[in-house]
């Protein structure tokens, strides 16, 4: 079983729509996590780190549930520039400082 | 800061050829990490260096691949011999470590044909 997983997608929305990317995590001792953001034949680039009471920047809500150990990326307001994949990612103590990545969700936002 | 810098950005070599890849880190950044990346098994850690010691080489698929950091500002995957199912790119990233995110390079497309 891979170390994280999510939806591939993709994922269309119209411009302006809300839209939230789930991801969970096998190892319940993980304890950094991040979304980066891909664009097509570009090298990941970090979005946002997870913290366990929630975060938000701007247009962008990061949500950790330690509990089912599951992490959440809400999007609102959709923009055609938000169109890229979005990696789940996750440290655990037994990697080291090596980040696990999920395989990326795709969203195409169309006008 | 100019960023993680990889060479080359495009390669391309003919199966059973040597292949070396290259990276600078980000200067103060005492973690390197290799990863590659293919569309079937999305990225990979290949291997990562601490303070240019190799932690965890696990990920590298074989002894055909080996990774040297021989300062802090400069490391190398090199593939020998090469072989098509190679194809894939190749990031570097570099981490002030801990709970920091990673910076990656703009990463190496190798095709081995």
């Amino acid at each position: 079983r891979k170390e994280v997983e999510q939806d591939p997608g993709p994922f269309n929305v119209p411009e302006g729509a809300t839209v939230a990317f789930n991801c969970t995590y096998s190892n319940s001792a993980s304890q950094s996590f991040f979304w980066y953001r891909q664009d097509c034949r570009k090298e990941p680039k970090l979005l946002m780190s997870v913290y366990s009471s929630g975060n938000e920047d701007g247009r962008f809500t990061a949500q950790l549930n330690r509990a089912s150990q599951y992490i959440s990326l809400l999007i609102r307001d959709s923009k055609l520039s938000d169109s890229a994949t979005y990696l789940c990612v996750v440290n655990t103590p037994d990697s080291g400082y090596a980040l696990n990545f999920g395989k990326g969700t795709s969203l195409l936002v169309t006008p | 800061d100019a960023g993680v810098i990889q060479s080359p950005r495009h390669e391309v070599t003919e199966m059973g050829q040597e292949v070396t890849l290259r990276c600078k880190p980000i200067s103060g950044h005492n973690s390197l990490f290799w990863y590659r990346q293919t569309m079937m098994r999305g990225l990979e850690l290949l291997i990562y260096f601490n303070n240019n010691v190799p932690i965890d080489d696990s990920g590298m698929p074989e002894d055909r691949f080996s990774a040297k950091m021989p300062n802090a500002s400069f490391s190398t995957l090199k593939i020998q011999p090469s072989e098509p199912r190679d194809s894939a790119v190749y990031f570097c990233a570099s981490s002030q470590g801990g709970n920091y995110g990673y910076t990656f390079g703009s990463g190496t497309r190798l095709t081995v044909v």
